[in-house]
C-alpha cells in the first residue's frame, strides 16, 4: 500500500495561472513533511518544510499547508512560469533519529505558454 | 555553498555486469545516502552512511554493495546488472542522520543491455 499519495500524477496548466498539488499519508510517527522540485534530469532541489500541526509556510510563489491530523498536505503555486515545469515530490519524514524518509511518486506539471 | 558530483552521468552496462557509481560531496556532511528512483516512482533508499567507513542498508540494499572510504565519497556497486534494467541512482547528503535536510546530486541514469 503506498504510504505517501500525490495527486495529481500529472497536470498541465497555462503560464500565469495557479496550481494546487496534493499529498495525502498514513505514515506514522509523522515527524515533518518536505515539498522537493525536481527538474528533468537533475536532483531533487528542497521547497520548504513543514513541522507542526497546521503548519503554513511560504516560499517566494510557493506556499504549502500541513494538517497532520488529517495527514494532508498542499503545494500552491501562484502566478506560474514556464521554469516551473518539473516533478513535485512529497516526502514525510518518520523521526529525526532515524532519519526514515517516504517518498511519493511525484506530481508531473507542465507549463505550457 | 556546496555541491554534490555523482559520475558518470549516464552508464550503459550488459547483463551480470559489475558496474560503480561514485558520489562526492563538498559540505563536510557526516551522512550520504544511494536511493533509486524508477520511472514514475518514489525514492527508495538501497544504502546509507551515517559517517565515515559506516554503512547501513536501506530498503531496497539486495544485489547492490556500497564502500564509504572518505567522508567526502560515496560508491555504490551494482553486483549483478539485470537485463533491460532502467533506472537513475541518485546520491544525497546531510549535515547529521538526525537533520532532515538533504541536498542531492544530479543523478546517475543507469541503462542495462
Amino acid at each position: 500500500k503506498t504510504q505517501v499519495e500525490q495527486s495529481p500524477q500529472s497536470l498541465v496548466v497555462r503560464q500565469g495561472e495557479n496550481c494546487v498539488l496534493q499529498c495525502n499519508y498514513s505514515v506514522t510517527p509523522d515527524n515533518h513533511l518536505r515539498w522537493f522540485k525536481q527538474d528533468t534530469g537533475k536532483g531533487l532541489v528542497s521547497l520548504t518544510v513543514l513541522v507542526h500541526e497546521n503548519d503554513k509556510t511560504s516560499n517566494g510563489r510557493y506556499s504549502a499547508t500541513l494538517d497532520k491530523d488529517a495527514k494532508h498536505s498542499t503545494l500552491h503555486i501562484t502566478a506560474t512560469l514556464l521554469d516551473d515545469t518539473a516533478t513535485y515530490i512529497c516526502v514525510v519524514g518518520h523521526n529525526t533519529n532515524t532519519g526514515k524518509l517516504t517518498f511519493g511518486d511525484g506530481t508531473v506539471l507542465t507549463v505550457k505558454p | 555553498g556546496g555541491i554534490i558530483t555523482q559520475t558518470p552521468k549516464f552508464l550503459i552496462g550488459q547483463e551480470g555486469q559489475k558496474l560503480t557509481l561514485k558520489c562526492q560531496q563538498n559540505f563536510n556532511h557526516d551522512t550520504m545516502y544511494w536511493y533509486r528512483q524508477d520511472s514514475g516512482k518514489g525514492l527508495r533508499l538501497i544504502y546509507y552512511s551515517i559517517t565515515e567507513n559506516d554503512l547501513q542498508k536501506g530498503d531496497l540494499s539486495e544485489g547492490y554493495d556500497a564502500s564509504r572510504e572518505k567522508k567526502s565519497s560515496f560508491s555504490l556497486t551494482v553486483t549483478s546488472a539485470q537485463k533491460n534494467e532502467m533506472a537513475v541512482f541518485l546520491c544525497a547528503s546531510s549535515i547529521q542522520i538526525s537533520n532532515e535536510r538533504l541536498f542531492f546530486g544530479h543523478g546517475t541514469k543507469l541503462s542495462v543491455l
